[in-house]
């Protein structure tokens, strides 16, 4: 079956840790997007890439970073710059205009 | 920059009732719209979507929404609820060409509760 897998479902950081959050798709989706969603706040966009080897900030960049070198994959990078890095992470793709389709989430939390 | 706004946070609701969720946009062109479901921690499931052409739109699981644009407005409407369709309900508004290629900007979504 096609879709959106992320890994890994649940992860723990320690202060002044970077940690990388994977995003794949087998749907042959050209754009990627991923968003942070946090309690009474619906989601934001944090990063978004429209094709390999481009990306763009979204509204919430700072304390992130992304990769997109394959056109499968969209990892996210949640480095010890962000100092509220408590969220669930949902990663998204679309293909010509279609609604975005998205994983099941990574939910990080700090130790 | 665009916004969406729904303005109830929970909404109870008993089973086998009608059922309106709200949904207010500001976008400066031709929106376009969706209403997504989550369950508790679980991804987003598109239940709707408008692009253009019919202002009544269908979805899956018996929802349907209406696109007003003088009230800038995408209300989320069904019959008849059922116990399973407690969930959280986020409305939407896409942002570059072809329905979002830029992202989407969400509201803060509604908390659905049905009463047996």
């Amino acid at each position: 079956d096609g879709g959106i897998t992320q890994s890994p479902k649940y992860l723990f950081r320690k202060e002044g840790q970077n940690v990388t959050l994977s995003c794949e798709q087998n749907l042959n989706h050209d754009a990627m997007y991923w968003y942070r969603q946090d309690p009474g706040q619906g989601l934001r966009l944090i990063y978004y890439s429209q094709i390999v080897n481009d990306f763009q900030k979204g509204d919430i960049a700072e304390g992130y970073s992304v990769s997109r070198e394959k056109k499968e994959s969209f990892p996210l990078t949640v480095t010890s710059a962000q100092k509220n890095p408590t969220a669930f992470y949902l990663c998204a793709s679309t293909h010509r205009g279609q609604p975005q389709h998205f994983g099941d989430g990574t939910r990080l939390s700090i130790l | 920059a665009q916004s969406v706004t729904q303005p109830d946070i929970h909404i109870t609701v008993s089973e086998g009732a009608s059922l309106e969720l709200r949904c207010n946009y500001s976008y400066g062109a031709t929106p376009y719209l969706f209403w997504y479901v989550q369950s508790p921690g679980q991804g987003l499931q598109l239940l709707l979507k408008y692009f253009s052409g019919d202002t009544l739109v269908q979805g899956i699981k018996g929802f349907e929404a209406e696109f007003k644009r003088s009230q800038s407005s995408f209300n989320l409407r069904k019959p008849s609820v059922h116990w399973s369709d407690a969930a959280e309900y986020f409305c939407a508004v896409g942002a570059g060409s072809g329905g979002g290629a830029d992202g989407l900007t969400f509201g803060k979504g509604t908390h659905l509760i049905i009463q047996p």
